[in-house]
């Protein structure tokens, strides 16, 4: 059974736009993550955000923005898309410190950057 | 290099064959979890197992620590087992390295 919604589930787009990704969880937890997936299937860390703090990857570019409006919802926005953005994102969540604890997945947004 | 190391990169097998998958990560790393991705789905958690061993219906995971290895063992494949298994460690910070995972096929 879903209990982490991603929106839209696919979205095509042209550089430069802005997009932005929804992600919505009903669990309770008190974590969540935004993950990207690339064409190998690599899954690679983008942020977490906890209790109002956030933590990002280094290596995201800074076009790439979370936004929370509260614990269930963590939404991933996009300034200014370029080619090698094209993947699927991920959106995940945990009840505590994910490693101490498993991450629930949604089913992921693919991006298409034309 | 890659911190998580997941082999066989692919496997095919016939319906009714074991499978046994391979995770391999570095001494940075622990709590180790075994997710499950159908073709364009969703990722599904497996295990979270961070030492000894787990089972769950037809699958087992088990973790050595200190061999530094996690192996997850599929009884008795069925078609619907066909998908991409990964496996992700954790350095006890908030990072979770995921391994380039194994592509399962059953036939039936």
């Amino acid at each position: 059974e879903t209990a982490v919604f991603q929106t839209p589930n696919y979205h095509v787009t042209q550089v430069g736009n802005e997009v932005s990704f929804n992600c919505k969880q009903t669990l309770g937890h008190d974590t969540m993550y935004w993950y990207k997936q690339d064409s190998k299937k690599l899954l690679k860390i983008m942020f977490s955000y906890n209790n109002k703090q956030l933590i990002v990857n280094e290596t995201v570019p800074r076009r790439f923005s979370p936004q929370s409006s509260d614990k269930a919802h963590l939404n991933l926005r996009i300034k200014s898309v370029e080619p090698e953005d094209s993947a699927v994102y991920l959106c995940a969540s945990s009840s505590r410190d994910f490693n101490q604890d498993t991450q629930y997945f949604g089913p992921g947004t693919r991006l298409l950057v034309l | 290099g890659q911190q998580v190391q997941q082999s066989p990169a692919s496997l095919v097998l016939q319906e009714g064959e074991n499978a046994e998958l391979q995770c391999n990560f570095s001494t940075s790393l622990n709590s180790m979890q075994w997710f499950y991705q159908r073709p364009g789905g969703s990722l599904v958690s497996l295990f979270y197992n961070p030492s000894g061993t787990k089972h769950s219906g037809r699958l087992t995971s088990t973790t050595v620590i200190k061999e530094r290895r996690s192996s997850l063992h599929i009884s008795s494949s069925q078609t619907t087992d066909s998908g991409t298994y990964l496996c992700a460690a954790s350095s006890g910070s908030w990072q979770l390295i995921f391994g380039s995972g194994t592509q399962l096929t059953v036939m039936p």
